[in-house]
């Protein structure tokens, strides 16, 4: 069974820093890419950053609101993922979910999609 | 536009159809992904590649395309699909949700 389970979020002050791990389970982990998306109470979703695997250099990519502030990595050996955060703003507070990007392939074209989630970790930025 | 539109809120009878919509340049390049989210909970995929359903989603999901508009129809409505749901195309690129309220 595919898991991703979330930890690390709880309150912290403006300016502080925060890392939150995604820990996974029941597939390959190596072979997916990793995203983060995040939700404000009551808002919508809200895409974060995202890591690539090794066959793709580990390549990141970021939101234009975190770029610079946050980072994405991955321990493949430990089928763990992270999202680093610095200079976390109070618009910064929300659950943070981790997702497992899928691709696939049919006669018709290939298909890329989000196919499962964690639960996600609340993270919530307040003096 | 890079942006996804939907609407806020639709409401549907128990056992009734309704079609939600989502609105993008984006949609004409990607293939639109529909999640299904109940309060509390992470979301779910309802629909992938416009048209294809996951293991376990009922076929009373169905998706569509037509030029920039991606559509979600729910056919013969249950009260357990209540909830919102959220069009995806490019990776980094989300609607803002419909709220689903079944009547």
């Amino acid at each position: 069974e595919v898991q991703l389970v979330e930890s690390g979020g709880t309150l912290v002050q403006p300016g502080g820093s925060l890392t939150l791990s995604c820990a996974a389970s029941g597939f390959t982990f190596s072979a997916f890419p990793i995203h983060w998306v995040r939700q404000a109470s009551g808002k919508g979703l809200e895409w974060v950053g995202r890591i690539r695997g090794k066959p793709n250099n580990y390549a990141t990519d970021y939101a234009a609101s975190v770029k610079g502030r946050f980072t994405v990595s991955r321990d493949d050996s430990k089928n763990t993922a992270h999202l680093q955060m610095s200079s976390l703003k109070t618009e910064d507070t929300a659950v943070y979910y981790c997702t497992r990007h899928n691709l696939e392939y049919d006669t018709s074209g290939y298909y890329r999609f989000f196919d499962y989630w964690g639960q996600g970790t609340l993270v919530t930025v307040s003096s | 536009s890079s942006e996804l539109t939907q609407d806020p809120a639709v409401s549907v009878a128990l056992g009734q159809t309704v079609r939600i919509t989502c609105q993008g340049d984006s949609l004409r390049s990607y293939d639109a992904n529909w999640y299904q989210q109940k309060p509390g909970q992470a979301p779910v995929l309802v629909i992938y590649g416009k048209d294809k359903w996951p293991s376990g989603i009922p076929d009373r999901f169905s998706g569509s395309t037509s030029g920039n508009t991606a559509s979600l129809t729910i056919t013969g409505a249950q009260a357990e699909d209540e909830a919102d749901y959220y069009c995806n195309s490019r990776e980094d690129l989300f609607g803002g949700g419909t709220k689903v309220t079944v009547l």
